[in-house]
């Protein structure tokens, strides 16, 4: 079974251009998460997308933003890029939203170089 | 307040010794998950192991087992007879409980870099 996958693993933008990173789920899971990791920080929530509605979103700016297609696979849009804004995105999915018990799985992270 | 922390930023152990992994969390929600991955330095993170917070007995999965202490509210991973390829970040997360929606998220904490010296 194929795990998530993400693309592209790295991306190399300048400051204030746009940049779209792409997602897909597991088979079967409907549930996809970001997550941001930042060089020396920890993994901040992004966005929680879920049979097509976005349902939670962390502590950022709206310049984040995504959306989740029929198929579940999913885009997070960064505008307006900042410096800040290099870091690791992972992407998870799971299978049930409901339960406490479901575990996240992880895509191998997209790379976002901001210069 | 944060809601997991781990106090080791890093440890070097011994090739084929046991090592332990701090954990500590904070929630006053009765029901919730705790997970462990670990990061290799290729930056995928991999599911390790679960304990839920209404599980009896501890989790195990292979040479990776959790110290369970509710009370205290720790979940410390214990990896048995290391390898040099458990070299890596590993991260305690928590799922809270409290409803539907909203709390789907996982909290991570800082991590610790373990470091398995032959």
């Amino acid at each position: 079974e194929a795990g998530v996958t993400q693309s592209p693993t790295h991306l190399i933008k300048t400051r204030g251009q746009q940049a779209t990173l792409r997602c897909s789920p597991i088979s079967g899971h409907t549930s996809v998460y970001w997550y941001q990791q930042a060089l020396g920080l920890g993994l901040q929530f992004l966005l929680w997308y879920d049979e097509g509605e976005e349902r939670n979103r962390g502590n950022f700016p709206p310049r984040f933003s995504g959306r989740q297609f029929p198929n579940y696979s999913s885009e997070l849009n960064v505008n307006a890029l900042e410096l800040e804004d290099s870091a690791l995105y992972l992407c998870a999915s799971s299978l049930d939203r409901g339960r406490v018990a479901e575990t996240q799985y992880f895509g191998p992270g997209t790379r976002l170089l901001v210069l | 307040a944060q809601k997991i922390t781990q106090t080791q930023p890093g440890m070097f152990v011994q090739e084929k010794e046991a090592v332990t992994l701090d954990c500590t969390y904070d929630t006053s929600d009765p029901s919730y998950g705790l997970f462990w991955y670990k990061q290799p330095s290729s930056g995928e993170m991999i599911f390790l192991i679960y304990q839920g917070s209404y599980d009896q007995q501890n989790a195990t999965e292979g040479r990776y087992s959790l110290n369970f202490q509710k009370a205290r509210k720790s979940a410390n991973l214990v990896i048995s007879a290391s390898q040099l390829g458990d070299s890596a970040m590993y991260f305690c997360a928590m799922r809270e409980g409290k409803s539907n929606f909203g709390n789907e998220k996982l909290t991570f904490g800082t991590g610790t870099r373990l470091t398995i010296i032959p």
